[in-house]
Parts: C-alpha cells; structure tokens; sequence
C-alpha cells in the first residue's frame, strides 16, 4: 500500500524553528515528486512547493520562497519541511502529496494526513 | 501565476440534485487541471484528473469536463456522503494553484 505518513502536531513560540517530516511507503521513493501544501485555518490549499528526492531538485512557490526549506533523504524515504524562525503567521494544517505519475506533477492521488503547527 | 477563480464559492442542494461548479484559469491550461474533494477534518481527496478522467475507485456520478480556460465539475446525484469542499487545480505551469474552493451543504 501507498502511503504517506506525516509528523505529529507542534506547538511552538514565534522565533523558534521547526522541522516536520512525511514517511513515504510502498513505492519508489526517488522517482516521485512530494509537494507541501499549506491551509489555514478555515481557509483554502496552498501550494508551497516541490521536491524530488531522486536529485533534490526542489520547486519553491514564490509565496514561499525564502520562508521554508525543503529536503529529503533517500535513505529513509522522508521529505522535510523546515522553518528557521517561526511566525504567528505560520499557523496552519501542512499537508504533503504525492502525483499520480513518476517524476510527473499531474494528479496528488497520496496525501498525508496533515501536521498541525500552530506558533504562539 | 495563473490564477484559478472558481464559482461559486458555496452552495446548499438537496440529495439526488444535481450541482455544478465552474473553474476558470486566467491563462490557457490545456486539460492540466484536478478537481479534489475534502471533507472536514480530512486531507482532500483526488476526484478528477486531466479536466474529465475519474481517479479509480471514484463514483462515476462525479464527472469533470472543459479545456483552455474553462472548467465545470458536476455532481450527478447528490448524496449526503459529498458534503465537503471542492478545490480545482492546474497543473500546465509552476507554481501549481488551486481554486479557493466550493462548500457544498446539504
């Protein structure tokens, strides 16, 4: 089965930093991109990014650009998703995803089941 | 970015309507969109893929259709399971954008 299973919820103060992972199973880890969506509270999806774990190539939305960083490690089949300094602002449900298709971006048919963060 | 505008934002139906959702890109996007589904508390849910391709194990009263820049997501016969919200989301060019979503009420 395919699965991706995210890190469990973070409380933190403004400043500090974060990093929060996706486990990916039963697939090919390298040859799928895993996308990080963000949704406020009470709000809509946003797309963060990208990342590819075959090379690390990695696809920032400009609207996230400069704000997170994301990485993976092959050898564990986990992508990270990482703040240095948090905001208030930062509070949020983060989902990561991944397409239908190997090194494609099509259809996210596999997401996690979330990671709340939540800065104050 | 292209810019996703869905309509309507909500929208309150009875079980066994039929509803309709329209999506427009503000550039030309082929057939690169999705349509999800998320219900509360969930993560969303693939629906369609490639404007009108059901994913597998979808019902088939969820139907999509539209090409270019513009888009429409059909619920057949609604049932009191579809509550939830539904995103559409291009896919033709980076970043990837989404719609702001459709609640639906029964």
């Amino acid at each position: 089965e395919v699965r991706l299973v995210q890190s469990g919820a973070e409380v933190k103060k403004p400043g500090e930093s974060l990093k929060i992972s996706c486990e990916a199973s039963g697939y090919s880890f390298s040859n799928y991109w895993i996308a990080w969506v963000r949704q406020m509270p009470g709000q809509g999806l946003e797309w963060m990014g990208l990342i590819y774990p075959g090379d690390s190539d990695t696809r920032y939305s400009p609207s996230f650009q400069g704000q997170v960083t994301l990485s993976a490690d092959k050898s564990t089949s986990t992508a990270y998703l990482q703040w240095s300094s948090l905001k208030a602002s930062d509070t949020a449900m983060y989902y990561c995803a991944r397409p239908q298709s190997p090194a494609g971006t099509d259809g996210f048919n596999v997401w996690g089941q979330g990671t709340v963060v939540t800065v104050s | 970015d292209n810019q996703m505008t869905q309509s309507p934002s909500s929208l309150s139906a009875s079980v066994g309507d039929s509803v309709t959702i329209t999506c427009q890109a503000s550039q030309d996007i082929s057939n690169f969109l999705n349509w999800y589904q998320q219900k509360p508390g969930k993560a969303p849910q693939l629906l369609i893929f490639e404007a009108s391709n059901l994913e597998a194990g979808v019902p088939s009263r969820f139907s999509g259709s539209g090409s270019g820049t513009d888009f429409t997501f059909t619920i057949s016969s609604l049932q009191p399971e579809d509550v939830a919200t539904y995103y559409c989301q291009q896919y033709e060019n980076l970043p990837l954008t989404f719609g702001q979503g459709t609640r639906l009420e029964i």
